[in-house]
């Protein structure tokens, strides 16, 4: 199985700061059929399911405000939030979709400071 | 408006079996893969399963393969998950999850059933 690491497990950002959230897979997500990473980010805030944000590390779902970026190729990914909100508290997941048994990472909190 | 309906969590007892529903509307049900995802109190995401659109083909995670089994009916736009075996540890909200290709990118999610496996 594909081993999914996030870094940090938490961290604190000030209102209108930069957010950046890691995530390392244990084998390059490179798709060789399109050339495009397998890696999805997602958004769950307590008491709801994870909202789906990016897909191919880099394609920002319908929706979605455009301070959410993803970046990264091979094994190294990063979510960026450029400059955060109230509302953008929550717990982030990378979450791998190579193959047919996808994993996650343990998770991200984001607080504001 | 697309949902996902989540039914039939509870507690149950260690060794017991339960099955669990998950109810679709407002997309053609019959032409996406579905998926369960569980979330275990206070932790993390683990995929669970997935059955094809015809229901032909489904694959588990280790931690569930040979005790659950996941069916469809496309006639009522219904995903089922019958767990057996039920051990402690199988404790968590199931969530059921549609991709939103052929590969599993969930754009779409239910609320959540919770399953308790406790003596």
């Amino acid at each position: 199985d594909i081993v999914m690491t996030q870094s940090p497990d938490s961290l604190a950002v000030s209102l209108g700061e930069r957010a950046a959230i890691n995530c390392k897979s244990s084998q390059s997500l490179l798709d060789n059929s399109n050339n495009k990473d397998c890696l999805a980010w997602y958004q769950q805030k307590p008491g709801q399911p994870p909202r789906l944000l990016i897909y191919w590390a880099s394609t920002r779902e319908s929706g979605v405000p455009d301070r959410f970026s993803g970046s990264g190729s091979g094994t190294d990914f990063t979510l960026t939030i450029s400059s955060l909100q109230a509302e953008d508290v929550a717990v982030y997941y990378c979450q791998h979709h190579y193959n047919s048994l996808p994993t996650f990472g343990q998770g991200t909190k984001v607080e504001i400071k | 408006q697309v949902h996902l309906v989540e039914s039939g969590g509870g507690m149950v007892q260690p060794g017991r079996s339960l099955r669990i529903s998950c109810a679709a509307s407002g997309f053609t049900f019959n032409t996406y893969g579905m998926h369960w995802v569980r979330q275990s109190p206070g932790k993390g995401l683990e995929w669970v399963a997935v059955i094809s659109s015809d229901g032909t083909y489904s694959n588990f995670a280790d931690s569930v393969k040979g005790r659950f089994t996941i069916s469809r009916d496309n006639s009522k736009d219904t995903v089922f998950l019958q767990m057996n075996s039920l051990r402690p540890d199988d404790t968590a909200v199931y969530f059921c999850a549609k991709p939103i290709l052929l590969e599993p990118v969930f754009d779409l999610w239910g609320r959540g059933t919770l399953v308790t496996v406790s003596s």
